[in-house]
């Protein structure tokens, strides 16, 4: 099915160890984000995309590095993680840059630093 | 102050009843709005856009009141399904700001 696929659903990091997030859309869209979504904060953004080779920061980008790899693909990368970085990440496309037609979302990746 | 503020609940409503979230944004620029819905571990899913004429989608309404910078979801014949976390959503120039969403439990 078309759509985001994120990679791995599932992690457990030790504290300074350091992990790539992959993301790939096969929808064509030029827009990608990270956010990390923890109880009773919302989802917060990490990083975006707006088009093929530039990324910006988001509201929450320390501890985070970002690639945009090509139109398809966007990776988060944590350097030395953190147990505060202990999170469910969701990666996410559009069409457009300006956000007008919503997200679609993958299905997240549950990241636990001990 | 939260750029997207909502109740957070939980709602606790019974099969068939009607139910209101409403949400509250910050950036009196923002361009687009939409209410999202997410189950529980599950990523989020686009229920509907929001316009300014308001609009509506089955049992689903939806409205925005640019002026006071206030966007509403009814729901009516709630259906147990329906049960979920209601996620306002605003977006401005190349991204889209969460609200924590409003947790609505619909029981028989």
């Amino acid at each position: 099915n078309a759509g985001v696929t994120q990679t791995p659903k599932f992690q457990v990091l030790k504290t300074g160890q350091s992990m790539t997030l992959q993301c790939a859309q096969d929808m064509n869209h030029n827009s990608m984000y990270w956010y990390r979504q923890d109880p009773g904060m919302g989802l917060r953004l990490i990083y975006y995309s707006a088009s093929e080779g530039t990324t910006d920061k988001g509201e929450v980008p320390n501890g985070y590095n970002v690639s945009r790899l090509n139109k398809r693909e966007f990776s988060l990368r944590l350097e030395s993680a953190a147990p505060s970085q202990t999170s469910v990440y969701f990666c996410a496309s559009s069409e457009a840059g300006q956000a007008r037609y919503g997200y679609t979302f993958g299905s997240g990746t549950r990241l636990t630093v001990v | 102050r939260k750029e997207v503020e909502q109740d957070p609940g939980p709602f606790n409503v019974p099969e068939g009843a009607t139910v209101a979230f409403n949400c509250t944004y910050s950036n009196s620029a923002s361009q687009s709005f939409f209410w999202y819905r997410q189950d529980c571990r599950k990523e989020p899913k686009l229920l509907m856009s929001v316009y300014s004429s308001g609009n509506e989608d089955g049992r689903f309404t939806a409205q925005l009141n640019r002026a006071s910078q206030y966007i509403s979801l009814l729901i009516r014949d709630s259906k147990l399904s329906d049960s979920a976390t209601y996620l306002c959503v605003v977006g401005g120039y190349n991204k889209l700001i969460f609200g924590a969403g409003t947790r609505l439990a619909v029981h028989p």
